[in-house]
Formats: C-alpha cells, sequence, structure tokens
C-alpha cells in the first residue's frame, strides 16, 4: 500500500523567510501528486498537481513543487512567505489510473509578521 | 469556493445515535468521496462513489456507509456512534471516475458526546 511522509510536524518562520516542506511517498508504479492547503477552519483548497511532463510545478499564491522520482520526493517551496501563508499543508499522492488520495499527516506553519 | 457543498456544518449528537451527512459535488462532476479527518488518525480516505455505483473503498467501518443519489448528491450514513468517530468528514468531488482533480468541501465536524 502506498503511504506518504512529511517530516515536519510544524515549522515556525518569520515573514519574507523561504518555505520548504518535505514530501515522500512510497510505491513503485507511476502516481499522481497533489499538495493541498488548510487554513484556520477552512477546507482543503489544491495548491499545485503534477501528472506528468515538467517536474518543477508551479501553483497558486507563489507556491512551486518539484518532483523528484528518484527520490520519491516532492518538495513543496516558497521564496518568500507571508503572515496570511500560516495554515496547515497536506502532501498527498494516487497512483496514476487511481482515485484514492492518500495523505501525508500535514505540516503545520506558522508565520510570524 | 470549490463548488462543492456540505450539510450540516455542525453536528453534535450521542453515542449509539445515527447520523446522515450530505454532500453535493461541483456541477458536473461525477464523483464524490468521503474522507474523514481526526486528530489520531489525520485525513484518511473512506469511500468513492462514481455517476450512482461505489467505485472503491477505504478504511471505512461497517457501521458507516455511503450512496449517490440520480442527482449525484451524495450522502454518509454514520450508525451506532462512538467517540471516537468524532472528526472532521470531508467529501470531495471530480469529474472522472479515475484519476484527477478532487475539490474539497468545507466540512461536516461530527462532535460524539
Amino acid at each position: 500500500a502506498q503511504s506518504v511522509s512529511q517530516h515536519n510536524h510544524h515549522v515556525i518562520l518569520s515573514e519574507a523567510a523561504s518555505l520548504e516542506l518535505g514530501c515522500n511517498y512510497s510505491y513503485g508504479g507511476t502516481v499522481n501528486l497533489f499538495w493541498y492547503v488548510q487554513y484556520p477552519g477552512q477546507h482543503l483548497q489544491l495548491l499545485l498537481k503534477y501528472f506528468s511532463g515538467d517536474p518543477l510545478v508551479k501553483g497558486i499564491k507563489g507556491f512551486e513543487a518539484e518532483f523528484i522520482k528518484s527520490k520519491f520526493s516532492f518538495n513543496l517551496r516558497k521564496p518568500s512567505v507571508q503572515w496570511s501563508d500560516t495554515a496547515e499543508y497536506f502532501c498527498a499522492v494516487t497512483q496514476a489510473a487511481g482515485n484514492k488520495l492518500t495523505f501525508g499527516g500535514g505540516t503545520r506553519v506558522l508565520v510570524k509578521p | 469556493d470549490s463548488g462543492v457543498t456540505q450539510t450540516p456544518k455542525h453536528l453534535i449528537t450521542a453515542t449509539g445515535q445515527r447520523v446522515t451527512l450530505r454532500c453535493s459535488p461541483r456541477s458536473g462532476d461525477l464523483s464524490v468521496y468521503w474522507y474523514q479527518q481526526s486528530l489520531d488518525q489525520g485525513l484518511q480516505f473512506l469511500i468513492q462513489y462514481y455517476n450512482g455505483e461505489e467505485r472503491a473503498k477505504g478504511n471505512i467501518l461497517e457501521r458507516f456507509s455511503a450512496q449517490q443519489f440520480p442527482d449525484l448528491h451524495s450522502e454518509l450514513n454514520l450508525s451506532s456512534l462512538e467517540l471516537g468517530d468524532s472528526a472532521l468528514y470531508f467529501c470531495a468531488s471530480s469529474a472522472s471516475g479515475g484519476a484527477g482533480t478532487q475539490y474539497f468541501g468545507p466540512g461536516t465536524r461530527l462532535t460524539v458526546l
């Protein structure tokens, strides 16, 4: 069965700092990869996704992620965070032809103004 | 706003009771997914329906059941409720039955006392 690991459970940083959240998955076949964000009290929103093609994916709100197949990783980055980026971030995976999202445990990010 | 709606927003009930959560997918989407988000288990896939038929099953308890109606809305029925069933229940929808982007609703927060 596939699984997803997010190594950082909590991240605290100041505004304008750079953010990188790690995500590794375990599945030997072709996968689709997602990052979702959950702002306090809100539902999950899609930040970006990777299905195929250019492994560097740009999403909304200045986020990007890089798929490194050899490392089974899909790390999320943002060069300069804002206070409004305070949220919980979830990495998720489906098998290429599949539909069940398998989520990582989430990373809570707190951006101090 | 993802276009996925869920009712009710909050539900408080007692152990042993039965509740029904409702979800309306985005216009045109044929698949509905149910997920449970709890502190100890994280975000877990429960079940998927596609165009009225069950498509995939995850970690769904036997006390839980779901269905999708001809108008494509879905209901998740939770019975013989236990304290541990307290969680956020999210519905998501996608256009197809297979791989694709899932858009999440605002969730129903269930509290079992």
